[in-house]
């Protein structure tokens, strides 16, 4: 596979659930990024990882957390959800600030939808 | 911090004809200024970018100009394309060193 792959690609569940979206790049890129997308709102920057350390938190709710195992996969855990969070989650990498390029490639997102 | 605006929100031009989009910022580091289009059901891909040493930046029949003293930039798409329906995100960072900020995107509809 190539590029920033996502997984799943659609997502429902309750507001008492717990799952987990899996991001992967293939791309040998060192920053990886969460964002959310909501109809008719910008691109909304969640979190930043760069080298695996969490570099940006914009002040994103607790009941959304992330993980970053190492420079190629990034999670996020999801609990406790509510209905306003549905959206499309988007997974994206670049190079990162060591290179002084922000190219970012962007994942096909995750359609979440909490019931 | 960065803000940027982008207008119009949606936009119908009829196939051949050109489309223009255009987009402001507010802090003057800004330096590096991408345009990516998203296909529905798709994530958003990068089709071209421009960094402050240059006013104008061309790829086929997409451009992007740069006024840094007014703050501003703008994508012209010449002979449109059916194809070139899409949701298209202008964004503005300092290169390296911060995250993008992007504008709210623009639905653009290509009329056969």
């Amino acid at each position: 596979e190539t590029g920033v792959t996502q997984t799943p690609r659609h997502l429902v569940m309750g507001m008492t659930n717990k799952k987990s979206l899996k991001c992967e790049q293939h791309l040998g890129h060192n920053a990886m990024y969460w964002y959310k997308q909501s109809a008719k709102k910008p691109l909304e920057l969640m979190f930043v990882y760069n080298f695996k350390e969490q570099t940006e938190n914009n002040s994103v709710p607790s009941r959304f957390s992330p993980e970053c195992p190492n420079s190629s996969h990034l999670f996020l855990h999801l609990h406790t959800l509510q209905p306003e969070d549905s959206a499309l989650y988007l997974c994206a990498s670049s190079q990162g600030p060591v290179a002084g390029k922000n190219e970012q490639f962007f994942g096909p997102g995750t359609r979440l939808t909490v019931l | 911090g960065e803000n940027v605006e982008q207008h119009p929100s949606t936009l119908s031009v009829q196939e051949g004809d050109s489309a223009v989009i255009k987009c402001t910022y507010s802090d003057s580091a800004s330096n590096y200024f991408p345009w990516y289009k998203q296909e529905l059901g798709k994530g958003p891909q990068l089709i071209i970018d421009i960094r402050s040493n240059v006013g104008e930046k061309k790829d086929q029949r997409i451009a992007v100009t740069l006024n840094k003293t007014a703050k501003h930039f703008s994508l012209h798409i010449t002979e449109t394309q059916p194809e070139d329906s899409a949701v298209y995100f202008c964004a503005a960072s300092f290169s390296g060193n911060t995250p993008l900020v992007f504008g709210k995107g623009t639905r653009l509809s290509v009329i056969a």
